[in-house]
């Protein structure tokens, strides 16, 4: 029974570049989240995705894009990059998207990262 | 939004004592609170997580206790062994986020023989 998969495991790019990091999610799991975890600090949402739609957004400037495919697997995108963006990215695969308000949030299974170095 | 207090930032244990790492969260309406084990260079992963219409649940060696009045949830390892040795991350949801988590800062944890 096959993980959460990323790909590639390690990225070097200069400043102002571009990236793209990929994810395919559990079998059977719709929703993907997109986690920035910098050295040190605990992961930071960037992006939720279910069904091919956006469901959340972090505190991340619009360099940061993501989109889900029809097989869920998900891409994030990153313009423009800067030294701050070397981290650790997430990606969280669950069964289904959570609800807003005063719902609830579906167990998430990580995936192994993909380590980005912006020199 | 959800702020996630952890502490503490480091702990240093011996081997079959027992290690307790506290969280505080700002968000009523959070109800959702997982705890996830990184090991250097791997992923964080789910060891155990609580809702908020229970107090405590256990896992062989692993609890987790809430106390939604005070907003404070801890994670309690029992009979610690090496192979416990690394950073643990307390998490919530805040309102409105789908399957949104705000993390704390990490505790790495050292179990020593």
């Amino acid at each position: 029974d096959a993980g959460v998969t990323q790909s590639p495991t390690h990225l070097i790019k200069t400043r102002g570049q571009q990236v793209t990091l990929r994810c395919s999610p559990i079998s059977g799991h719709k929703s993907v989240s997109w986690y920035q975890q910098v050295l040190g600090q605990g992961p930071q949402f960037i992006f939720q995705y279910y069904e091919k739609e956006e469901r959340g957004r972090g505190n991340f400037p619009d360099r940061f894009s993501a989109r889900q495919f029809p097989n869920y697997s998900s891409e994030l995108n990153v313009n423009a990059l800067l030294l701050g963006d070397s981290a650790l990215y997430l990606c969280a695969s669950s069964l289904s998207p959570g609800t807003s308000g005063r719902g609830s949030t579906d167990t998430q299974y990580f995936g192994p990262g993909t380590r980005l170095t912006v020199l | 939004g959800e702020n996630v207090e952890q502490h503490p930032s480091t702990l240093s244990v011996q081997e079959g004592d027992s290690a307790v790492i506290k969280c505080t969260y700002s968000d009523s309406a959070s109800n959702y609170f997982p705890w996830y084990k990184q090991e250097l260079g791997k992923r964080p992963q789910l060891i155990i997580d609580i809702r908020s219409n229970v107090g405590e649940k256990k896992d062989q060696r692993i609890a987790v206790t809430l106390n939604k009045t005070a907003k404070h949830f801890s994670l309690h390892i029992t009979e610690t062994q090496p192979e416990d040795s690394a950073v643990y991350f307390c998490a919530a949801n805040p309102t409105g986020g789908g399957n949104k988590l705000t993390f704390g800062t990490g505790t790495q944890l050292k179990v020593e023989l």
